[in-house]
């Protein structure tokens, strides 16, 4: 069975600063991939960045970066320029590549961007 | 493109009533599932459609929970009765497929359930 911890119950920021939220896995998988998702007040959960285990080069999408060890079993994300709309829970996942696999998330972090 | 629709987007019952929410997923999407989401909780799944087959369900309490997807389109989940403690956020996702590899999933806005 897959765990994901997040050890950060509630972050903050400030507007423009960088953040990084932390995440860590464990699996006996070799293959599998990693995801970070955003849920505002508004509840949609948003796809914000994912992460192949097999790619050793780390994922990017706009001010969003991770940091992938896999040897430590860690996913951590980096949110550069942070804006107010960045707000929101931020929420790890892993799923394993095999077929029937499930989509495990971790408990989750309150971040909040303050002006 | 429309994303993942769910109605309602709140629901109040008495305990011990009926409920059902509805889910219709992105288009052309054969994975559809359900995820239930405790206040401060990740989502945990429930079920997961692919196609018409229900192909994980083990973490549906079968008592008094119930899911149908009989088109392979749009989905419904019934709780019958609800309970206190059923009072949750019901998350609906879909995903292009379900086998081997992983397809991102996405997710509706989700059903904010209270039982009184």
């Amino acid at each position: 069975a897959q765990t994901v911890t997040q050890s950060q119950p509630e972050m903050s920021v400030q507007e423009a600063e960088t953040v990084t939220l932390s995440c860590t896995y464990d699996t006996s998988e070799s293959n599998y991939y990693l995801f970070w998702y955003k849920q505002p007040p508004s509840r949609q959960m948003i796809l914000v960045i994912r992460q192949e285990a097999y790619k050793q080069q780390n994922a990017t999408e706009n001010r969003f970066s991770v940091n992938f060890q896999k040897a430590a079993k860690s996913f951590s994300l980096k949110i550069s320029d942070s804006q107010l709309g960045d707000t929101a829970m931020y929420f790890c996942a892993f799923i394993a590549w095999t077929s029937g696999s499930r989509l495990t998330f971790g408990e989750g972090t309150q971040l909040t961007v303050n002006p | 493109e429309a994303g993942v629709v769910q109605s309602p987007r709140y629901k109040i019952i008495e305990k011990k009533q009926p409920v059902a929410f509805w889910c219709n997923p992105i288009s052309g999407h054969n994975t559809l599932y359900w995820y239930l989401q405790n206040l401060g909780q990740g989502p945990e799944l429930l079920i997961r459609y692919e196609n018409e087959e229900a192909v994980d369900d083990s973490q549906l309490p079968k008592d008094r929970f119930s899911a149908e997807r009989l088109k392979g389109v749009d989905s419904t989940l019934k709780i019958q009765p609800a309970e206190l403690g059923d009072s949750a956020v019901y998350l609906c996702a879909s995903s292009l497929s379900g086998g081997i590899g992983v397809d991102t999933q996405y997710f509706g806005p989700g059903t904010r359930l209270t039982v009184l």
